[in-house]
């Protein structure tokens, strides 16, 4: 397998622009993650799926953060507008449902000017 | 729910010993960690169920004490390959994984 697909690896936008960043979980898996990694906050989990399913998204920091899944290969996280503060890299990371070992994207790192 | 680690730096000459550690304010179903290269995404190290046992994992190993909700990893003889950010995930429930601000470790000759 890939491993855990995310794209694109760089996106520099302006501030006001709508984001979208995009995430292949391996194959099989059943819960993915979406990360925003700083240094002031280390890693910040924004919210993870289960199935598909959105359990929890009380990481998200705003209203203009969202995330979808619309099947069990593919999800998005998505800004709008973006803001300069939203400059961090955004990991999406997937697992098996079991405490098991979480596998990690390369990660996106965006810059907003 | 970010697990709290400590110290948040640490400076090791080659041959030292390190001790990271980890805690959480929530009961814990159990505790990952993990390495971070400059640049790179974290990569699984290891992994800690209930139940109070210790993994190895080449000279690194941990601990963890679930009634006091708390994690250790050791590193033992540390070689230059261990510099890195050290994450350690804790997982309240069967589906969450949290991650705290990270341990920078470096590795001097």
């Amino acid at each position: 397998d890939a491993g855990v697909i995310q794209s694109p690896r760089h996106e520099v936008t302006e501030m006001g622009q709508e984001v979208t960043l995009r995430c292949k979980p391996i194959s099989g898996h059943n819960s993915l993650f979406w990360y925003r990694q700083t240094m002031m906050r280390g890693l910040e989990l924004l919210i993870y799926f289960n199935n598909n399913v959105p359990i929890d998204d009380s990481g998200m920091p705003e209203d203009r953060f969202s995330a979808k899944m619309p099947n069990a290969s593919f999800s998005t996280l998505k800004i709008q507008p973006s803001e300069p503060r939203d400059s961090a890299v955004y990991f999406c990371a997937s697992s098996l449902q079991r405490p098991t070992e979480a596998f990690f994207g390369q990660g996106t790192r965006l810059t907003v000017v | 729910q970010q697990p709290v680690q400590s110290p948040q730096a640490v400076i090791l000459r080659e041959g030292e010993d390190a001790v990271i550690n980890c805690s959480s304010s929530k009961a814990l179903y159990s505790v990952h960690w993990y390495r971070q290269k400059h640049g790179e995404a974290p990569v699984f190290l290891m992994i800690l169920l209930k139940g109070g046992e210790q993994k190895g994992h080449e000279k690194i190993s941990a601990s963890f004490n679930e009634k006091k909700q708390q994690s250790s990893l050791y590193l033992t003889a540390s070689q230059l390959s261990y510099s890195g950010t050290y994450f350690c995930g804790t997982q309240t429930g069967a589906n969450n994984l949290f991650f705290g601000t990270g341990t920078r470790l470096t590795v001097i000759p």
